[in-house]
């Protein structure tokens, strides 16, 4: 099956700080990724859509001046959260899918962001 | 914007009850999408549905789209303590590609 990986797993920062976050689609190619947001116990909240070789298209009111978005490979996107603050936190995940006619997309295993 | 709801957010059953969350979304649908998602887990893929009144069945689960394609429902028969989790629904506006939609979702709590 479709495995796509996420890097780190759990971070914890300083306000201010910028982290990086990184999803790999491991046995396919993706030209497109997906990066969510989750809050406790609340659904998946689209943030943005990478495209690789071109921009992200970002959801209406993420800024994508904070939530950097690169698509550098058919396997790999990064997000970039900058100068990160308390209500930054939450469960960041990406999800890629193979292209194939069903569509079905397949999900990373999530970064935990918690920002002091 | 496009919402999707779900109801119920919640529901707690005996292990062998059976259990339906229904979906509705503001906007007719492409087609229609479910995930489960465990306790600290990822979502997981469940099922696509694309046809107007389409059913599908994987074992226990049972999976309906509406005839107007804007929504869904999810039922599980005899249910089991595996079922545990949080099941969404996801929706994708027809022309918008892959671009999934996601339900409130429902939390399905199974005891014995």
């Amino acid at each position: 099956g479709a495995v796509v990986s996420q890097h780190p797993s759990r971070v914890i920062c300083k306000s201010g700080t910028s982290v990086k976050i990184e999803c790999r689609s491991l046995d396919f190619q993706a030209t497109t990724m997906f990066w969510y947001r989750q809050f406790p116990k609340q659904s998946l909240m689209l943030m943005a859509t990478s495209n690789e070789g071109s921009k992200a298209t970002y959801e209406q009111g993420v800024e994508k001046d904070k939530f950097l978005i690169n698509h550098a490979s058919l396997t790999l996107s990064t997000l970039t959260v900058t100068s990160a603050h308390p209500e930054d936190s939450s469960f960041y995940i990406c999800s890629a899918s193979p292209g194939r006619e069903l569509g079905e997309q397949y999900f990373g295993p999530g970064t935990r962001l918690t920002v002091t | 914007g496009q919402q999707v709801m779900q109801i119920p957010q919640y529901q707690h059953v005996q292990e062998g009850e059976d259990f339906t969350t229904y979906c509705n979304s503001s906007t007719t649908l492409s087609n229609i999408q479910w995930y489960k998602q465990r306790p600290g887990g990822h979502p997981v893929f469940l099922i696509q549905l694309v046809k107007s009144g389409e059913v599908k069945k994987q074992k226990r689960l049972t999976f309906q789209f509406g005839e107007a394609k804007k929504n869904s429902s999810l039922h599980i028969t005899a249910t089991q303590t595996t079922d545990v989790g949080t099941y969404f629904c996801a929706g994708a506006l027809v022309g918008t590609a892959s671009k999934l939609t996601f339900g409130t979702g429902t939390r399905l709590q199974v005891t014995l």
